[in-house]
């Protein structure tokens, strides 16, 4: 039962484009919302998040968008950078639980 | 000058073995976590501790257990060690226990032989 879904596996992006990554989510009671990136062999990074009372969190290059109605979550990242490529992971937690990950998409920048 | 900190990074121990992963952060958060991934690269939480509560997912068999002797530690023990336990087990921590950002370590690999 995958609450949080990742659809794409992979994603490949041009360096200097913009790169938007997907994300889903089934449980309504969802309050808060994160991106994650990780490296291999190394422990999640933190990214960006954004609560469920705003549809639109930016810092840097990195935009969070949600769209409650849908359900539906994305991260923007422009222009796109070679350190960008990662796995990109999407959580999501309800008050004080742990967070629900989604399987990830791995972000490929190329040159 | 680590946020989040695991020893030991690998672990290779026969099946039937105890053993312990030692997490550690030096942010001042209140709340601690332990995740697994598993070999399909799933990520899932497996408990959640503050010095005030302890919440366990309610998958999580009861041979695993955490230890938390301040609120800068929280240790993983694991009792009578499976083939199935073999995963990555990551700690992390967060300033509160609800809508804040968790800060992960580096992950310890399992391998259960």
């Amino acid at each position: 039962d995958q609450q949080v879904k990742q659809n794409s596996p992979s994603l490949s992006v041009q360096e200097g484009r913009i790169s938007i990554l997907n994300c889903d989510y089934t449980n309504s009671m969802f309050d808060y919302f994160l991106w994650y990136k990780k490296y291999p062999a190394e422990g999640p990074t933190f990214l960006i998040s954004i609560s469920s009372i705003k549809d639109k969190n930016e810092d840097g290059r990195f935009t969070v968008f949600l769209n409650k109605s849908a359900k539906h979550l994305s991260l923007h990242i422009v222009p796109s950078q070679p350190g960008d490529s990662a796995v990109y992971f999407c959580a999501a937690s309800v008050r004080a639980d742990g967070l629900t990950f989604g399987k990830g998409t791995h972000l490929i920048i190329q040159p | 000058d680590t946020a989040v900190s695991q020893t030991p990074k690998y672990l290779v121990t026969q099946m039937g073995n105890d053993k312990s992963i030692k997490c550690e952060q030096n942010l001042g958060h209140d709340t601690m976590y332990w995740y697994k991934q598993d070999s399909k690269k799933f990520l899932k939480i497996m408990f959640s501790y503050n010095n005030k509560e302890l919440i366990i997912n309610e998958t999580v068999p009861n041979r695993f257990s955490p230890k938390s002797p301040d609120k800068a530690h929280l240790n993983l023990h694991i009792n009578s060690l499976e083939l199935g336990d073999s995963a990555v087990y990551f700690c992390a921590s967060s300033l509160t226990s609800g809508g804040a950002a968790q800060y992960f370590g580096p992950g310890t690999r399992l391998t259960v032989l």
